[in-house]
């Protein structure tokens, strides 16, 4: 079973738009971590955003949010006003105890393009 | 501040020849990770590390061996190349289970 899905191959947004990027899990582990990294077309992975399963608030980091909805196990990615640079691809990870280790678990990525 | 630096960037070898991919960071973290990435399924892990003489398979380790004899250093072997290991593989350190991994810059290797 997928631990991480990303149901969004690829999207356009508008340059100054906000765009919203999905991301649901499955775990049974009660203390998980999520991750968001983007990876420009230079290839280096970037740590964007982290949200801890019990975290009451939404993570937050500059024009990056966290939507953080754990009854739906949903943890969207919502970058506001987009920029060019935005333009990448995006994962969505999930960190979780497996037997006595953590795992980390990557979804297959969602493109954004940003349009001027 | 290096950061987590890979070595090779880039390789071109041929079906059963062998090689090591060196992965190296200077920030004293425990854990250490291989990782290969292919069009279309995110990153899959094939070996780890969470400390200085220790190492675990991952989710997809078949074909390859990896050390880690000095906490900064973490090797990944590949024994007989095979056309199927065509991939970037990204090493990846952290310091605890809560924080981000930092990634090196990923090694693109290509079996003929």
């Amino acid at each position: 079973a997928q631990k991480i899905t990303q149901t969004q191959p690829g999207m356009f947004v508008q340059e100054k738009e906000a765009v919203t990027l999905d991301c649901t899990y499955d775990t049974s582990d009660p203390s998980y971590g999520l991750f968001w990294y983007k990876q420009p077309s230079s290839g280096e992975m970037i740590f964007l955003i982290y949200q801890g399963s019990y975290d009451q608030q939404n993570a937050t980091e500059g024009r990056y949010s966290l939507n953080f909805q754990k009854a739906r196990k949903s943890a969207n990615l919502v970058i506001s006003a987009s920029q060019l640079g935005d333009s990448a691809m995006y994962f969505c990870a999930m960190r979780e105890r497996v037997l006595i280790d953590y795992k980390l678990s990557f979804g297959a990525g969602t493109t954004v393009t940003v349009r001027a | 501040n290096a950061g987590v630096t890979q070595t090779p960037k880039f390789r071109v070898l041929k079906t059963g020849q062998s090689m090591t991919l060196l992965c190296a960071q200077d920030m004293n973290h425990e854990y250490m990770y291989w990782y290969r990435q292919d069009p279309g399924m995110g990153l899959r892990l094939i070996h780890y590390s969470v400390g200085e003489g220790t190492t675990a398979k991952g989710e997809v380790p078949d074909g390859y061996n990896v050390s880690r004899l000095k906490k900064q250093n973490f090797l990944l072997g590949l024994e007989s190349a095979a056309p199927s290991q065509t991939s970037v593989y990204f090493c990846a350190s952290e310091q605890a289970v809560n924080q981000p991994q930092h990634f090196g810059d990923g090694t693109r290797l290509s079996i003929l």
